[in-house]
């Protein structure tokens, strides 16, 4: 079945330190990748996605490259804040056209990043 | 849009009793989907609905679990009778959906359910 493997942490960094969060899949045919974020007390929300393989997802300064040829997904920031500090989760989801679930979501265990001042 | 709605937001019940756990999800969103968290097990997706019908039911992990979709602005997740093992956070979520995928699901605050 379909399967999701990323650092559990904790992360911790000092403000301003680079930083990358890995994730690899397996999965049936062609799924696509998610990174959702969770702050203390509230649900998930989504922070980027890619759809097919090499897409590039970006939003508030994190970036993720969807690497086909090494089942990858890698988070990454250039300079991470305080306000950074949340549970990281990486999740696929892969179509039924393929022998996937459709959009049910499949998740890793979730990485927990701490930010220093 | 005010979002997935969620009710209760915490749940504190004793073992035996019926557990009734609401969602309301985003207007115009054609899949819902029950989530699980637990420091164990992580995210699991228990039962997804599409068009208000069940799709895929593999994730409930018992006959206690039962969920219901009786129109397309409320679903229900009930355990009965609940054990101190199903005290978890659980998630409703909701998208337009496509079957490719590709979409982004929408996450409710969650209700914290525990069973004492």
């Amino acid at each position: 079945g379909d399967s999701v493997t990323q650092m559990e942490g904790p992360v911790t960094l000092s403000e301003e330190a680079c930083l990358t969060i890995n994730c690899t899949y397996t999965a049936t045919g062609y799924p696509s990748l998610f990174w959702y974020v969770q702050y203390p007390g509230e649900g998930l929300q989504l922070l980027l996605k890619a759809t097919k393989a090499d897409d590039k997802g970006s939003n508030k300064g994190f970036e993720a490259t969807y690497r086909k040829e090494t089942t990858s997904f890698h988070l990454e920031k250039g300079s991470v804040q305080v306000s950074d500090s949340a549970v990281y989760f990486c999740a696929l989801s892969a179509p039924m056209y393929s022998g996937g679930g459709a959009d049910g979501l499949t998740f890793g265990k979730g990485t927990h990043l701490i930010i220093q001042p | 849009d005010a979002g997935v709605i969620q009710s209760p937001r915490h749940e504190v019940t004793e073992m035996g009793q019926e557990v009734t756990l609401r969602c309301k999800p985003i207007s115009g969103h054609d899949y819902l989907f029950w989530y699980r968290q637990t420091m164990m097990r992580g995210l699991e997706l228990l039962i997804y609905f599409n068009n208000n019908v069940p799709i895929d039911d593999s994730g409930m992990p018992e006959d206690r679990f039962s969920a219901k979709m009786p129109n397309a602005s409320f679903s229900n997740l009930k355990i009965q009778p609940s054990e101190p093992r199903d005290s978890a956070v659980y998630f409703c979520a909701s998208s337009l959906g496509s079957g490719s995928g590709t979409d982004t699901q929408y996450f409710g605050p969650g209700t914290r359910l525990t069973v004492l």
